[in-house]
């Protein structure tokens, strides 16, 4: 199984901070990375597929880098509708896996 | 509106089975695989299975395998997870979603299920 690692695991930051959270692959998986982003109650929404290709409808400041094994998703600028956690998954390979969650919070 | 509904959670006593329902609407349904998605109170995202558009091919992780059962109904755009043999480790809130070609948008609302005596 491709495990998923997520850092960090939380972070607090403050409204217009720029926010890095980073996911690593125990192998290579080309592009097959997508990140989600989950508030609480709620059902994950889907803000980059394939490490870097926006979602229609997701705010600009979310982008997302990386290939192989190593992968980035940063938030430019922080806004208050941003604080939630998020999730990298890989789908190169079966079982599909997920990284671990960062929980993004208000400093 | 594209929109994935699931129902049929609650709680069930160890040993039990329960059957979750994920209608779906706005979408062509019978095109697209289909994946349920589980998390544990407090914890994360953890793959349960997947099915072919047409019902042809179905996956399952290593730890619901032989106990859990994907199918589709495309004439009823639903889609289902028969799950027997329940544990307390199943509990968790259930999410069905849609594969768009190798990312899953949109998912359900969930549905919630424990496993509890």
């Amino acid at each position: 199984d491709i495990q998923m690692t997520q850092s960090p695991s939380s972070l607090s930051a403050s409204v217009g901070d720029r926010v890095t959270i980073t996911c690593r692959a125990s192998q290579s998986i080309n592009n097959y990375l997508n990140w989600y982003q989950q508030k609480p109650g709620k059902a994950p929404k889907l803000l980059i597929y394939a490490a870097s290709s926006l979602q229609s409808g997701v705010p600009s400041r979310f982008s997302g880098s990386g290939s192989a094994t190593d992968f980035t998703l940063t938030i430019s600028s922080l806004q208050p509708e941003d604080f939630a956690s998020y999730y990298c998954q890989q789908t190169y390979s079966t079982p599909l896996t997920f990284g671990g969650g960062t929980k993004v919070e208000i400093k | 509106e594209v929109q994935l509904v699931e129902s049929g959670g609650g709680l069930v006593q160890p040993g039990g089975s329960l059957r979750l329902s994920c209608a779906a609407s706005g979408f062509t349904f019978s095109s697209y695989w289909m994946h349920w998605v589980r998390q544990a109170p407090g914890k994360g995202l953890v793959w349960v299975s997947r099915i072919k558009s047409d019902g042809s091919y179905t996956s399952y992780a290593d730890s619901v395998k032989g106990r859990f059962t994907i199918s589709r109904d495309n004439a009823k755009n639903t889609l289902y997870l028969q799950m027997n043999s329940l544990r307390a480790e199943d509990t968790a809130v259930y999410y069905c979603a849609t594969d768009r070609g190798y990312w899953f948008d949109p998912w359900g609302q969930g549905t919630p299920v424990t496993v509890s005596s």
